[in-house]
């Protein structure tokens, strides 16, 4: 069965910076693209990222453009997400979620969270 | 960018009855848009692609419909288990937008 399962969340200081992983099985991870999602404490979904199966192409929302960048080893089966000058606004709990026909998010993780505070 | 906007932004219903869920477009987004479900402390689920076609393992209560810019979650007939939030989804130019959710309480 899909799993995918988050790491690398935790408490850091404003401007700080983070990686998070997502570690995939039960699929070809090397044949689908892959997203970040986040939500903010009692708040919606925010689509933060998404990589092509071959980590080809990447996009991103606009608030998170020049400090986070998504990437994939597709030797590991895993999905990164390196994040810099983090922000209060960034605090979330960030999920990473397959790709199901180019435009829908068929698989999510539990989630890591991250708190950005001094 | 698409904006998506859900109405309403909470609905009171009890078991047994009938919800109707709309997420409108800010521009036409065809038939690609889906509905999510997520429960507090879970994450999202798919249950709704393509605005009507039912994702592996959804119950046949959870329909949907629309194309271009209106869309409509409707569930037949509340189960205990149903009482989530509901958002709506789309893609545009390799950018995803989610709308703001429908909670679904008991009433």
């Amino acid at each position: 069965q899909v799993q995918l399962v988050e790491s690398g969340g935790g408490v850091v200081q404003p401007g700080g910076s983070l990686r998070l992983s997502c570690a995939a099985s039960g699929f070809t991870f090397s044949s689908y693209g892959m997203h970040w999602v986040r939500q903010a404490p009692g708040k919606g979904l925010e689509w933060v990222a998404f990589i092509r199966y071959d980590g080809s192409n990447k996009y991103y929302t606009d608030s998170v453009k020049g400090r986070f960048t998504i990437s994939r080893d597709n030797s590991k089966n895993t999905l990164y997400l390196q994040m810099n000058s983090l922000r209060a606004e960034d605090t979330a709990v960030y999920y990473c979620a397959k790709v199901y026909v180019s435009t829908y998010l068929d698989y999510w993780g539990q989630g890591t969270l991250v708190t950005v505070s001094s | 960018e698409i904006v998506l906007t859900q109405s309403p932004a909470t609905l009171s219903l009890s078991p047994g009855e009938v919800a109707t869920l709309s997420c409108r477009a800010s521009q036409s987004v065809s038939s690609y848009l889906a509905w999510y479900q997520q429960k507090p402390g879970q994450a999202p689920r798919l249950l709704i692609y393509d605005a009507s076609n039912r994702a592996t393992g959804i119950p046949a209560r959870f329909s949907g419909s629309g194309s271009g810019t209106d869309f409509t979650l409707t569930i037949s007939s509340l189960e205990p288990e149903d009482f989530a939030v509901y958002y709506c989804q789309q893609r545009s130019n390799w950018i995803f937008t989610f709308g703001p959710g429908t909670k679904v309480d008991i009433k």
